[in-house]
């Protein structure tokens, strides 16, 4: 059973360029978030989701940065216009539909603007 | 509002007992976790406390207090590889559904 995945590992940008980072949840998990963390620094919430429908989006800054879980295919999380700013480590979690457990990690993706 | 404090960092020796403490003060509590991060990987599940209480799982225990609102995870005979950050992490339900809030994780690096 494949658990969380994310692509690509690493990224790099430069400044005013997208990036578009993917998560595929663990098979049956319906539930998908989005966290950030920066160098020395612990997880920060963004986004949850589940499919096709977004559920708390208070964590995302509110210009540049999107969400989606369609109904088929991974989630993506996609900045526009990146910064040096944006360089982090953005980490996808998965949970089963019933939401009760722990919420399984992905590898995370690296994201570097130069 | 939403606060978690856990101490920044902790050595300890190899074989020796260390205790991580975790405060935390959050509207809709539902539970809390600990996890383990390794630099540069994901984070792992170790434990879970809805009650209060002592959970134990091997050489990871976690205790709960929710009247107090705190937490600790204990670590028995320490091993060079349990040299990682811990993140103690609160479900809160006060919107409706279940979110995670992370405190800043304890770095703990253990010497022979």
């Amino acid at each position: 059973n494949a658990g969380v995945m994310q692509n690509p590992r690493h990224l790099v940008r430069r400044r005013g360029q997208e990036a578009r980072l993917r998560c595929s949840p663990m098979k049956g998990h319906s539930h998908v978030y989005w966290y950030r963390q920066l160098p020395e620094e612990g997880l920060k919430f963004m986004v949850y989701l589940q499919k096709e429908n977004i559920i708390d989006e208070s964590g995302m800054p509110k210009e540049r940065f999107s969400a989606e879980f369609p109904k088929e295919g991974p989630s993506i999380l996609r900045i526009q216009q990146v910064v040096r700013g944006d360089s982090a480590a953005y980490f996808c979690a998965s949970s089963p539909a019933t939401q009760t457990y722990e919420q399984y990690f992905g590898p995370g993706t690296r994201l570097t603007v130069t | 509002g939403q606060n978690i404090d856990q101490p920044t960092e902790m050595t300890a020796t190899e074989g020796a007992i260390v205790q991580i403490n975790c405060t935390y003060q959050t509207s809709g509590f539902n539970g809390l976790f600990w996890y383990q991060q390794h630099a540069g990987e994901a984070p792992t599940f170790l434990s879970y406390n809805v009650l209060d209480g002592l959970e134990e799982k091997g050489r990871f225990s976690s205790f709960l207090s929710r009247s107090k609102g705190y937490s600790y995870l204990l670590l028995k005979e320490l091993q060079m590889k349990d040299s990682a950050s811990y993140l103690c992490a609160v479900r809160d339900s006060s919107g409706g559904y279940n979110k995670l809030i992370f405190g800043a994780g304890t770095r703990l690096a253990v010497h022979p």
